[in-house]
């Protein structure tokens, strides 16, 4: 079974640039999850997706993060414009379905971002 | 606000040695924990979970102990070896967090032979 998929693995930016995640999840899982990762730390959800809906982005600073799964499988997440405390590595992680049924999340790679 | 944090940010041990990682949470409405191990340049990896109607559940060298009087959750690695080095985190999701995972910061597990 294929894992989630993400790229690229590694994006150098200068601060005010953009900035644009992939990610492939498992096939047939409905819930996507992104992760900001920054070093010496745990992830901390960013945004979290059931099929093509929202089902919370509490923690997303949306004045420059933005995020879509259009058809409820691949998703992007976007940075516009970057800062340097964006430095970190991006996790893309999916589940079958949240909640109370099967509930463990796989883990894509990462993106590490660093912004200069 | 609620956390889930570590006691220890590195832990050194032996090989073939046992290691205990442990982790402290706060949230009380915790229902569900799950220790993640992740290897450099790598996404977390899931090891074991445990709900909180459990106190203890055992995988493949691994054990999970869930004290919910404390709030203390540790994980238990058998016979230790070189390729269970890594950083490992725990995580929870609390009843009424959208079944988001909270993480704390990790261990670092160093296995010297």
């Amino acid at each position: 079974e294929a894992g989630v998929a993400q790229s690229p693995r590694y994006k150098i930016i200068e601060k005010r640039q953009s900035v644009a995640f992939w990610c492939n999840p498992i096939s047939g899982h409905a819930t996507l999850y992104w992760y900001q990762q920054i070093l010496g730390q745990g992830p901390k959800l960013l945004i979290q997706f059931q099929n093509n809906g929202v089902v919370d982005d509490s923690q997303l600073p949306k004045d420059r993060f933005s995020a879509e799964r259009l058809k409820g499988v691949d998703s992007t997440l976007k940075i516009q414009p970057a800062k340097l405390e964006d430095s970190a590595v991006y996790l893309c992680a999916s589940s079958l379905v949240s909640g109370g049924g099967a509930y463990e999340q796989y883990f894509g790679p990462g993106t590490r971002l660093t912004v200069t | 606000g609620e956390s889930v944090g570590l006691h220890l940010p590195t832990l050194s041990v032996q090989e073939g040695d046992n290691s205990i990682i442990n982790c402290a949470y706060s949230n009380s409405a915790s229902d569900y924990f799950i220790w993640y191990k992740q290897e450099s340049g790598k996404g977390p990896q899931f090891i074991i979970d445990i709900r909180s109607n459990m106190d203890k559940r055992q995988g493949q060298r691994v054990t999970v102990l869930l004290n919910k009087t404390v709030k203390h959750l540790s994980l238990q690695i058998a016979a230790t070896q070189p390729g269970d080095s890594a950083v490992y985190f725990c995580a929870e999701r609390g009843a009424n967090s959208g079944y988001a995972l909270n993480f704390g910061k990790g261990t670092s597990l160093l296995v010297t032979p």
